[in-house]
């Protein structure tokens, strides 16, 4: 149990439709980042959240948007959602931005979109 | 672009031996680097963070690092079927502000 919960655990979308997903920090963090994971890839950064403000975003197109909110719990919008959509979405936790203790991450949303 | 390059495996190493998986890094600024093991169908977990050049070891593992190389390893030794995982090779970026990932490199221990 590593204190950062992500729900739901799995989701089946249709192509074309939004999703949303939900994250909750570990008790003290305040950055939480969110990656994807396709299959047989590394985590890919998706963007990040540090005091309710995004901090840096990676090369995902803008239908990925995010929330952060006061008890840094976040969320993932994905709209307009496409086949390459598919994969882990996992959200992780830390200390601050650039934490050198590392992040914790959340056991993931399993996405697959057909 | 920052990278982090692995070699995606999969490594097979037979029961008992030691264990080596490599890492390197472009961004010269880079001052943490962790490696992560991932179970398939898991979240990463932390296993080694190392921050000054040289070997840090941990139970069976050993993490060393390089910087004027760009170079990071980790060894492990005495290999157990358990380890058998995915490890992702992470640094923070030199801005401070993420974490980058390798693809990884798939282990796998044989009986």
């Amino acid at each position: 149990e590593t204190g950062v919960t992500q729900s739901p655990t799995h989701l089946i979308k249709t192509r074309g439709q939004q999703v949303t997903l939900r994250c909750s920090s570990q008790s003290g963090h305040n950055t939480v980042s969110w990656y994807q994971q396709a299959l047989g890839q590394g985590p890919q950064f998706i963007f990040q959240y540090y005091r309710e403000e995004e901090n840096g975003r990676g090369n995902f197109p803008p239908r990925f948007s995010g929330l952060q909110f006061p008890n840094y719990s976040s969320e993932l919008n994905v709209n307009a959602l496409e086949l390459d959509d598919s994969a882990l979405y996992l959200c992780a936790s830390s200390l601050e931005p650039g934490d050198v203790y590392g992040y914790t991450f959340g056991s993931g949303t399993r996405l697959t979109v057909v | 672009q920052k990278e982090v390059e692995q070699n995606s495996g999969p490594l097979s190493v037979p029961e008992g031996a030691i264990a080596s998986l490599n890492c390197t890094y472009s961004d010269r600024g880079s001052q943490s680097f962790f490696w992560y093991r991932q179970y398939s169908g898991k979240s990463p977990e932390l296993i080694m963070s190392i921050y000054s050049n040289g070997d840090k070891e941990d139970g069976r593992f050993t993490a060393q690092l390089n910087k004027a190389s760009q170079y990071v390893s980790l060894l492990i030794r005495d290999s157990q079927p358990s380890d058998s995982a995915t490890y992702l090779c992470a640094v923070i970026d030199s801005s401070a502000s993420k974490i980058i990932f390798g693809s990884g490199t798939r282990l796998s221990i044989r009986p």
